[in-house]
């Protein structure tokens, strides 16, 4: 059984900080690492896919690493604003299958 | 360009009915993707389709199918409707197949089982 973990679970912060999410995957028969942005009623919107180890990428003020030997990803976001409220989910191809992490629900207070 | 189009966007059954959920991709895509979200479980992965192919199918009794088109137009169909079906139902196409390149997803179909 193949476990994508989020952690935390949810996370308040206040305009201006800095943030940071964590995305544990089995590091077997990895093929590549997925980070979206779910904001409420609307769909889920891709932000990075990610596959070699070491990887970083960055859009704006948002970026992320990738571990692929040690299972893991993190998701950074440089000075929150209240527009970056939204749940961020994972998702791990690993086989044959992305399987997806329950998410980390963000909200920014300004 | 046009997005990922699902419908209905939302739907009320009662047990035992049928239902069928239709999702157009992104033109050109030849991916489609379907996931179910209960409250406080992640995305599950229910099939993946390609180029009219089943090429994937998560752990879902076998009530739950779905077929692609010529038109990579998808469609999924529940059966024998059960109160824990009540979910929201995405579908997500991508150009490539098997998750290595970016999805976009439609809004969803929220069904209700009563």
């Amino acid at each position: 059984i193949l476990n994508v973990e989020q952690s935390p679970q949810s996370l308040h912060v206040q305009e201006g900080d800095s943030t940071n999410f964590t995305c544990s995957f089995p590091s077997s028969n990895f093929y590549a690492l997925h980070w979206y942005r779910w904001e409420t009623a609307k769909s889920p919107e891709a932000l990075f896919v990610m596959t070699l180890n070491g990887d970083e990428k960055k859009k704006g003020r948002i970026s992320a690493t990738l571990n692929t030997k040690e299972g893991y990803s993190y998701l950074y976001i440089k000075g929150s604003q209240p527009e970056d409220s939204a749940t961020y989910l994972c998702a791990s191809l690993n086989t044959d299958k992305l399987i997806f992490g329950t998410g980390t629900r963000l909200q920014v207070f300004p | 360009k046009a997005g990922v189009t699902q419908t209905p966007r939302y739907l009320i059954k009662t047990r035992g009915q049928q239902v069928t959920l239709s999702c157009s991709p992104i033109s050109g895509h030849r991916s489609v993707s379907w996931y179910q979200q209960t409250p406080g479980q992640g995305l599950q992965f229910l099939f993946e389709y390609f180029s009219e192919t089943q090429r994937n199918k998560g752990n879902f009794p076998g009530r739950f199918s779905g077929r692609q088109f010529s038109n990579s137009r998808s469609e999924m169909n529940v059966s024998t409707l059960e109160l824990g079906d009540s979910a929201l139902y995405l579908c997500a196409s991508s150009l490539g197949k098997g998750g290595l390149t970016e999805a976009f997803f439609g809004q969803g179909t929220r069904l209700t089982v009563v």
